[in-house]
């Protein structure tokens, strides 16, 4: 049971660049969602789900896609890098009681 | 949406003593609690948590307040130990696909 893998953990990217953080949960929870986390803001909502085929947008979608085709996976697009996506993005999957958070991915965009 | 408002955002304490951490939410709704503890460079990890039906809730050295009516619940943490140094944010949500943080507050627990 490995619970929330992201990847990659690392990440630098050049401005107007493309890719895609992925996560995947073996934990068969509906809930999935992705955060990112900047110096003094705690961390903020970006996508969430609450099962395959159903997302929704959070706190602030603005740059970000994300699709949820099966229960296990919830990769994070970012569609054209900008320096303002610099950040740390943790996925998250939970329960009814628990939310329970991958490693992290550290994205430098330059 | 919910908001939630953490303070203090740094928090310095001496071995033994205790600290308190204060947050406020917006939503009326929001029944789930949790407080998060974050260690430099890994992921948040849960420490303790609490729901709207009741007051407190304490796990040995650390307890959770709410006060539903003035929307606010605080952290406790008694006896401290410099490990207990961190970030810790609170949460608040009505339920766990929407859960909205705190900015977050630096304790620093001094030997």
């Amino acid at each position: 049971n490995a619970g929330v893998t992201q990847t990659p953990k690392f990440q630098v990217l050049k401005t107007g660049q493309s890719m895609t953080l992925q996560c995947a949960q073996d934990m068969n929870h509906e809930y999935m969602s992705w955060y990112r986390q900047d110096p003094g803001m705690g961390l903020r909502l970006i996508h969430y789900s609450v099962g395959a085929g159903i997302t929704d947008q959070g706190e602030v979608p603005n740059g970000y896609n994300v699709s949820r085709s099966t229960t296990e996976d919830f990769p994070l697009r970012l569609l054209s890098a900008a320096p303002s996506q610099t950040s740390v993005y943790f996925c998250a999957s939970s329960d009814e009681n628990t939310i329970y958070f991958g490693e992290g991915s550290w994205l430098t965009v330059v | 949406g919910e908001n939630v408002e953490q303070h203090p955002s740094t928090l310095s304490v001496q071995e033994g003593d205790s600290a308190v951490i204060k947050c406020t939410y917006s939503d009326s709704a929001s029944n789930y609690f949790p407080w998060y503890k974050q260690e430099l460079g890994k992921r948040p990890q849960l420490i303790i948590d609490i729901r709207s039906n009741v007051g407190e809730k304490k796990d040995q050295r650390i307890a959770v307040t709410l006060n539903k009516t003035a929307k606010h619940f605080s952290l406790h943490i008694t006896e401290t130990q410099p490990e207990d140094s961190a970030v810790y944010f609170c949460a608040a949500s009505r339920h766990n696909n929407d859960m909205r943080f705190g900015a977050g507050t630096r304790l620093t627990v001094k030997p």
